[in-house]
């Protein structure tokens, strides 16, 4: 079975630029989640969708980003524009969704995003 | 709200030494317990778990033990390999809610 893929493995753009992140889920995994690690400090919650509905966004750090689920299969995560301070790693995860705590999480290998 | 506290690296350990990477939580109900290790290059992967209070997690001679008293879930391995180097993230998992993690420690195990 596939694992979580993330595409691309490493993207350098200059601030004002746009990037699309893409993920793709598990086969069969409801849950999706978007996870950030800015240079050094905790990874932190994006958002989440179930299905193809967010479900919680509350990390979202502004409207510069947007992500979207369509058809409830793979997200695209885009940043428009990128700002020096979104540099970091992206992380995707996906879980079936109907466990709560229970709910084990697989990520994917991020996303380097690198804004000069 | 629910927080991660781990501490802080860089760990250096000489290979076949003892770990121990100290984890504790802040939580309002009853969350589950994940170590997460991320090798260079690599994604993130669950190293073990652990659902409920007592509950010890294990997996690659790592292990942890859900403290409900201490609110802690320290990470131990008896004797290291370089092969364990990479960071480690502490995090927790509440019904409804995304994982919180902890700022990760970075362990380095020298031949």
């Amino acid at each position: 079975e596939a694992g979580v893929t993330q595409f691309p493995s490493h993207s350098v753009i200059e601030k004002g630029q746009t990037v699309t992140l893409r993920c793709d889920p598990i086969s069969g995994h409801d849950n999706l989640y978007w996870y950030r690690r800015v240079m050094g400090k905790e990874i932190k919650f994006l958002l989440h969708f179930v299905k193809e509905s967010k479900q919680d966004e509350s990390g979202m750090p502004n409207n510069r980003f947007l992500a979207e689920r369509t058809g409830g299969t793979y997200s695209t995560l885009k940043v428009q524009p990128a700002e020096l301070e979104d540099s970091g790693v992206y992380f995707c995860a996906s879980s079936q969704g109907d466990r709560g705590r229970y709910d084990e999480q697989y990520f994917g290998p991020g996303t380097r995003l690198t804004v000069t | 709200g629910d927080s991660v506290t781990q501490m802080e690296g860089p760990v250096t350990l000489s290979e076949e030494a003892f770990l121990t990477i100290n984890c504790t939580y802040t939580a309002t109900g009853y969350p589950s317990l994940f170590w997460y290790v991320q090798y260079p290059g690599e994604g993130l992967q669950l190293l073990l778990k652990a659902t409920k209070a007592d509950d010890k997690g294990s997996n690659k001679g790592f292990e942890a033990t859900y403290r409900k008293e201490t609110t802690s879930f320290h990470l131990e391995k008896g004797s290291v390999q370089v092969s364990d180097s990479a960071v480690y993230f502490c995090a927790l998992l509440e019904a409804g809610t995304a994982l919180i993690f902890g700022k990760g420690t970075t362990l380095s195990v020298s031949s």
